[in-house]
């Protein structure tokens, strides 16, 4: 069946170090999308990646889409106290039918 | 444009109970999505609607139902409550699956 996972599941860095979250599925993806959430808050929209070895750039943060769209990437350069959070992966399909797949992301925390 | 709104914010229940819990979109969207969060399995799918029509549903025991209105908002249940049902309920809306999700701050639910 279709499957992603998410690693690390924890990452612990200090602050200034860069930090890299991979996503890898079993089957090709339609398109990926990666969210954050901050502690007791909830999931925020980062990009959506749709073609194959597709990069993306925000400020620090640099997204991949592989070029056989099984895996992506989140790495973000010199990380800051405000990346602290968890980052998640959601893979797509294709069609209307699916479930959205959030699992349990990677949780970074970033020491002053 | 509001944001994705739910009702109630927190929410303290007994076991056996049964529980709704709302969620209003953004205006336009169709597409509402419910998601439980808990520390050990992390953000898990319960079910997607799109026009009235659940149209996905995730691996949870039929306890847990749901509906949509004509104007997109959404209501879940959860009847004859347990333990393990304490969990942050988020809701998310869409213009479509594969669109940006927007979540709404969640309802904390709490069963003793």
């Amino acid at each position: 069946g279709q499957q992603v996972m998410q690693i690390p599941q924890y990452q612990h860095v200090q602050e200034g170090e860069d930090f890299t979250t991979y996503c890898n599925s079993s089957t090709t993806l339609s398109n990926i999308q990666w969210y954050k959430q901050r502690p007791g808050g909830h999931p925020v929209f980062l990009i959506q990646l749709v073609k194959s070895g597709e990069v993306k750039k925000q400020k620090r943060l640099t997204f991949q889409f592989g070029e056989a769209k099984k895996n992506s990437s989140l790495h973000i350069t010199a990380t800051q106290t405000t990346d602290v959070g968890t980052y998640f992966c959601v893979p797509f399909y294709g069609g209307s039918q699916g479930n959205l797949i959030f699992g349990k992301g990677t949780k970074l925390s970033v020491k002053p | 444009k509001a944001g994705v709104t739910q009702t109630p914010r927190y929410l303290i229940k007994t076991r056996g109970q049964q529980v709704t819990l709302s969620c209003s979109p953004i205006s336009g969207h169709r597409s509402v999505s419910w998601y439980q969060q808990t520390p050990g399995q992390g953000l898990q799918f319960l079910f997607e609607y799109f026009s009235e029509t659940q149209r996905n549903k995730g691996n949870f025991p039929g306890r847990f139902s749901g509906r949509q209105f004509s104007n997109s908002r959404s209501e879940m249940n959860v009847s004859t409550l347990e333990l393990g049902d304490s969990a942050l309920y988020l809701c998310a809306s869409s213009l479509g699956k594969e669109n940006e999700q927007f979540f709404g701050p969640g309802t904390r639910l709490t069963v003793l």
